[in-house]
């Protein structure tokens, strides 16, 4: 598992409420992803870091923010959720071959 | 705007013949690909990859082929196992844009007795 831990690993929350996903990796590698799967879309990209304080914008960015505050952690946060948010959410780590943690199942009700 | 597509939903084989999974590209800028495999409730895990410079790989079992002038890629898995049942998503990256991977949509391999 590349020492990549997705906390919590299943979450049900409510229409317009904030949430929190964590990504906790041990390896100490630069660059940090994380990642939706949807059925009839494989995965998609939200946001990136290269580093410390440095995130982008990935393909389907838009009711989601991003915080790396240390090379170990990085925190996907849904402003106010959504239906559309409920999907499965993949944080990687790694270089070009990227190492995936295990999931967070988000259900948004 | 699909930019790595995998046309086959679905794919069956029989034990210990070959699997071929195919994977289609548009952006011409792509110059590492990758194959990863994906069980139910676990994430993607890195299977085999392949660089613009190459037309071939392989490990073990698992073989990919590129065909840049026709953005075309596929993995070989010969002999299939019904251990290598799974979803297998292509991954397309420009190593020079912070190593972010466009995947497909996924192939449900199933391996059957």
């Amino acid at each position: 598992d590349a020492g990549i831990t997705q906390s919590p690993r299943h979450k049900v929350t409510e229409t317009g409420t904030p949430v929190t996903l964590r990504c906790h990796q041990t390896e100490n590698h630069r660059y940090m992803y994380w990642y939706r799967q949807d059925p009839g879309h494989g995965l998609r990209l939200i946001h990136y870091s290269y580093g410390v304080k440095d995130t982008d914008k990935g393909e389907v960015s838009d009711g989601y923010s991003v915080s790396r505050s240390k090379t170990e952690d990085f925190l996907l946060t849904l402003e106010s959720a959504t239906s559309s948010q409920t999907s499965v959410y993949f944080c990687a780590t790694g270089n070009t071959e990227a190492f995936f943690g295990q999931g967070t199942r988000l259900t948004v009700v | 705007d699909q930019q790595v597509k995998q046309n086959s939903p679905s794919l069956s084989v029989q034990e210990g013949r070959i699997s071929i999974l195919n994977c289609d590209y548009t952006n011409s800028m792509f110059d590492y690909f990758l194959w990863y495999k994906k069980y139910p409730a676990e994430g993607p895990t890195f299977l085999i990859s392949i660089s613009s410079i190459k037309d071939k790989n392989e490990d073990g079992r698992f073989t990919v082929f590129l065909n840049k002038s026709a953005k075309h890629l596929s993995l070989h898995i010969v002999p299939s196992q019904p251990g290598d049942s799974a979803v297998y998503f292509c991954a397309a990256a420009l190593t020079g844009g912070g190593n972010k991977l466009t995947f497909g949509t996924g192939t449900q391999l199933k391996v059957e007795l």
